[in-house]
């Protein structure tokens, strides 16, 4: 009921391409999902974030689309560009307090 | 987004010691704090939630007594790891939370301890 899942566990990218993160979750109480860009020994920070009451929600290159019905959510990165190859977690919320983490994806945009 | 800061970047220390870890919301008043703790190539794991002037609650399987947090301002909140072992070898990151945010959640750079 806590978890989510999140796919692929890693991903490689051409310059230019789009990138795309998938993650499922079965608890219904979430109502916040936040993705995360992580890179090597420095803490996460906050990318895009969106909550049920909207389907899409697009910030720059990075856009969420939320299915409540299939309860899935994915971050799409387009343009995806070298300084992007870092760690992606999904993660989930009931009622905006702690947060349940995804497994992570580990993004490589080669040149 | 929020500001955070933590203290120190890294830390190394000998088991059957302690370490203090400081996170410090910089730009607005958190009266929530998380700690996290997060293994090589592994995702973040929550430890506790702290609460500015009240006792942390901890996850379960994360030992109250070995970890202690006290968040004693709106903007400080600590961790200290008690009598280390080299299992507690991890990085350690903590969050802020406002409700005056929509319930975002900011993160510190991270701390990260060895134990010897």
């Amino acid at each position: 009921q806590q978890q989510v899942k999140q796919s692929p566990q890693s991903l490689i990218v051409q310059k230019g391409g789009i990138s795309i993160i998938n993650c499922a979750y079965e608890n219904t109480a979430f109502d916040y999902f936040p993705w995360y860009q992580q890179f090597p020994g420095k803490g996460p920070a906050l990318l895009i974030a969106i909550r049920p009451d909207v389907s899409e929600k697009k910030e720059g290159r990075f856009t969420i689309s939320f299915n409540k019905s299939a309860k899935q959510f994915s971050l799409h990165i387009m343009d995806s560009q070298p300084g992007d190859s870092a760690t992606y977690f999904c993660a989930a919320s009931p009622g905006g307090n702690k947060l349940i983490f995804g497994a992570g994806t580990r993004l490589a945009v080669h040149p | 987004g929020a500001v955070v800061s933590q203290h120190p970047s890294w830390v190394i220390c000998k088991s059957g010691t302690s370490v203090k870890i400081e996170c410090r919301s910089l730009d607005f008043q958190a009266t929530t704090m998380f700690w996290y703790r997060q293994f090589p190539k592994q995702s973040l794991m929550l430890m506790a939630t702290s609460n500015e002037g009240s006792k942390a609650t901890y996850e379960q399987g994360v030992e109250k007594d070995k970890f202690l947090i006290n968040h004693a301002s709106l903007t400080l909140s600590t961790l200290t790891v008690t009598s280390a072992h080299p299992e507690d070898s991890s990085f350690y990151i903590c969050s802020v939370r406002s409700s005056g945010m929509g319930g975002e959640q900011y993160f510190g750079p991270g701390t990260r301890l060895t134990v010897t």
